[in-house]
């Protein structure tokens, strides 16, 4: 398989679940991102890791944690999370963080989200 | 900081119809500067993106030129297909900034056969 892929493609939650997104690239890149994307607004960056090392979260609520296990796979671990953060939530990969040239970030699918 | 704005949709053409979408942008230094599309239930893919003043990205027939003097980076088309209905994003990437991704809040395209 090649490129960014995520899994669920679709999730349903309540409340007081606690459930986990996973995304796989498949690049051989070294950065990885998780986004949001809500209806009728920009995309918002979440998290950024770079070599497995977290090296940006953007004021992100608790209730969202990521994890990177190798620069391969990445998760955005989810519990008691609210209505509002329904949404679509892209991985993307890049192949170096620090590269001026190798800036281009790959989209996997998303995961379609739904809080009840 | 950094802003990108794009024209409002949603904007539906007929097959065939020439497409611009516009996008400009605010940055300080020499961002780089994309074009992702997203289509229906789908992730966003890459379409086109430039790196310096007046380089002119292309892709699929999809062409944009970055534009300095007008911070501009307007996407267009000659001729439209109804497979190019999708949203339409600009983003900017500063300079300096490794990993931050700027992104307008999408244009929807339909077109019609």
């Amino acid at each position: 398989e090649t490129g960014v892929t995520q899994t669920p493609r679709h999730l349903v939650m309540g409340m007081t679940n606690k459930k986990s997104l996973k995304c796989e690239q498949h690049l051989g890149h070294n950065a990885m991102y998780w986004y949001k994307q809500s209806a009728k607004k920009p995309l918002e960056l979440m998290f950024v890791y770079s070599l497995e090392e977290r090296v940006e979260n953007n004021s992100v609520p608790s209730r969202f944690s990521p994890e990177c296990p190798n620069s391969s796979h990445l998760f955005l671990h989810l519990h008691t999370l609210q209505p509002e953060d329904s949404a679509l939530y892209l991985c993307a990969s890049s192949q170096d963080v620090h590269s001026k040239t190798a800036d281009t970030q790959y989209f996997g699918p998303g995961t379609r989200l739904t809080v009840l | 900081g950094n802003s990108v704005t794009q024209m409002e949709g949603p904007v539906t053409l007929s097959e065939e119809a020439f497409l611009t979408i516009n996008c400009t942008y605010t940055a300080t230094g020499y961002p780089s500067l994309f074009w992702y599309v997203q289509y229906p239930g789908e992730g966003l893919q890459l379409l086109l993106k430039a790196t310096k003043a007046d380089d002119k990205g292309s892709n699929k027939g999809f062409e944009a030129t970055y534009r300095k003097e007008t911070t501009s980076f307007h996407l267009e088309k000659g001729s439209v297909q109804v497979s190019d209905s999708a949203v339409y994003f600009c983003a900017l990437r500063a300079s300096g900034s490794a990993r931050q991704l700027t992104f307008g809040s999408g244009t929807q395209l339909t077109v019609l056969p």
